[in-house]
């Protein structure tokens, strides 16, 4: 079964780190790219990251760029998001989300259910 | 990164049809894609490339696209449906990253 599960969410203080990471299962994880998406409190999906399956670049939104870092092991089926100088405006629910099979881009078909970061003093 | 405009809400009666619509510039060339998004739930791909259903999605979804504009359409919309609705689609030069609109709720009434 195809499988997503984020952890590594909480609460920190701003200006400080935190590393979440996203664990597959039920399927070949090297062979598709990767997407990190947050849902801030009342607000809509928003991308931050996209990792390419085997990791040589990664993509970041304008708000995130300089500060958050993605990579992946393939060998441990493992997605990380390293967050560094995190904001208030970090606080959201994140998201990892699986490339769909297909020759170019099919959509995000599989998503784990969240970790929820909260940013806060 | 370029913006995808949807409308806020759409209101729907049982058993009606609900379109939403998502409007950017790249859609013109640029495939659409439609995600269902439940409070405290993961979103859930219901179409992709523009038309296409994922295997386990309803029927009564559906996807169309003309000229900048792609419709997400809910025929026989029924109270599970009441959701927020999201459009994604990749700029205009078709690379990364793939942005998501500002998303839609549907209200079953």
């Amino acid at each position: 079964q195809v499988h997503l599960a984020e952890s590594g969410g909480g609460v920190v203080q701003p200006g400080r780190s935190l590393r979440l990471s996203c664990a597959a299962s039920g399927f070949k994880f090297r062979s598709y790219g990767m997407y990190w998406v947050r849902q801030a409190p009342g607000k809509g999906l928003d991308w931050v990251a996209v990792i390419l399956y085997d990791g040589s670049k990664g993509y970041y939104a304008e708000s995130v760029k300089g500060r958050f870092t993605v990579s992946r092991d393939n060998s441990k089926n493992t997605l990380y998001l390293q967050m560094n100088n995190l904001s208030a405006e970090d606080t959201a629910v994140y998201y990892c989300a699986k490339e769909a099979p297909g020759d170019d881009y099919s959509g995000l078909d599989v998503w784990g259910q969240g970790t929820t970061v909260t940013v806060s003093s | 990164s370029y913006e995808l405009t949807q409308p806020p809400s759409v209101s729907v009666s049982p058993g009606q049809t609900a379109r939403i619509t998502c409007s950017g510039d790249a859609l013109a060339t640029r495939h659409g894609y439609w995600y269902q998004k439940r409070p405290g739930q993961a979103p859930i791909l219901l179409i992709y490339k523009d038309t296409e259903r994922p295997s386990g999605i309803p029927e009564r979804f559906s996807g169309s696209s003309s000229g900048a504009t792609v419709t997400l359409t809910i025929s026989g919309v029924q109270a599970e449906d009441e959701a927020d609705y999201y459009c994604q689609s990749p700029d205009i030069s078709g690379a990364y990253p793939h942005v998501f609109g500002t998303g839609t709720k549907v209200n079953v009434l």
